[in-house]
């Protein structure tokens, strides 16, 4: 299987700060990279697909970069209805894996 | 727009079978050609993927649960249903259905609400 990591585990940010979440994959995985928000209670929602396509319906300070093993889901301003958990999700080889998630809390 | 909607019981006796149904409405399953899989996620924990079935039958199921898993689709009622037998305390989790994005992509959106199955006598 692939693994799927995630830094930080949490980060605490102002509103308007700019966030930045780091994948990793144990293997290359081109870009078959997805990013997930999910908050209390609430399925995931999908924000980012293909590394860096937007899922429609997502505000645009979400963006994803990145190819390989190495990626990225950057918040360029961060918003009070930000806060929840990320997970990324490889989507190239079964059984498909998501990574352990990155909680987002506002300050 | 697509919704789906998980139903089942939500608690389960040890060795017996959990058994769950998803429902998809505001598009056919007939005429799309999208993945339909289940995921789970223990209380507290992360995501894992269960399995898929395809629109025209084929599945993959994660190695871990192969052996007790089966997923199956009935297209006429719109509906993809999972079974999982000999169930421990270990498969209590919330269970959610979802569609992949595309056809060529394995990742998921949209999502069902998520049923919580508690395994317990």
């Amino acid at each position: 299987d692939i693994q799927m990591t995630q830094s930080p585990s949490s980060v605490s940010a102002s509103v308007g700060d700019r966030v930045s979440i780091t994948c990793r994959a144990s293997q290359g995985i081109s870009t078959w990279l997805a990013w997930y928000q999910q908050k209390p209670g609430k399925a995931p929602k999908l924000l980012i697909y293909a590394a860096s396509s937007m899922q429609s319906g997502v505000p645009s300070r979400f963006s994803g970069s990145g190819s390989g093993t190495d990626f990225t889901l950057t918040i360029s301003s961060l918003q009070p209805e930000d806060f929840g958990t990320y997970y990324c999700q490889q989507a190239v080889s079964f059984p498909f894996t998501f990574g352990p998630g990155t909680k987002v809390d506002i300050k | 727009q697509v919704q789906l909607q998980v139903s089942g019981p939500g608690l389960v006796k040890p060795s017996q079978t959990l058994s769950l149904t998803c429902t998809v409405s505001g598009d056919s399953m007939s005429r799309s050609f999208y993945y339909w899989s289940w995921i789970r996620q223990n209380p507290g924990k992360g995501l894992e993927w269960i399995g898929y079935i395809s629109y025209s039958g084929t599945t993959y199921y994660n190695p871990s649960l192969n052996s007790r898993l089966n997923i199956s689709i009935e297209r006429s009622k719109d509906q993809f249903s999972l079974k999982l037998s000999s169930v421990t305390a270990a498969d209590t989790a919330v269970y959610y259905c979802a569609r992949s994005v595309t056809s060529a992509d394995n990742c998921f959106a949209p999502w069902g609400q998520g049923t919580l199955v508690t395994v317990s006598s």
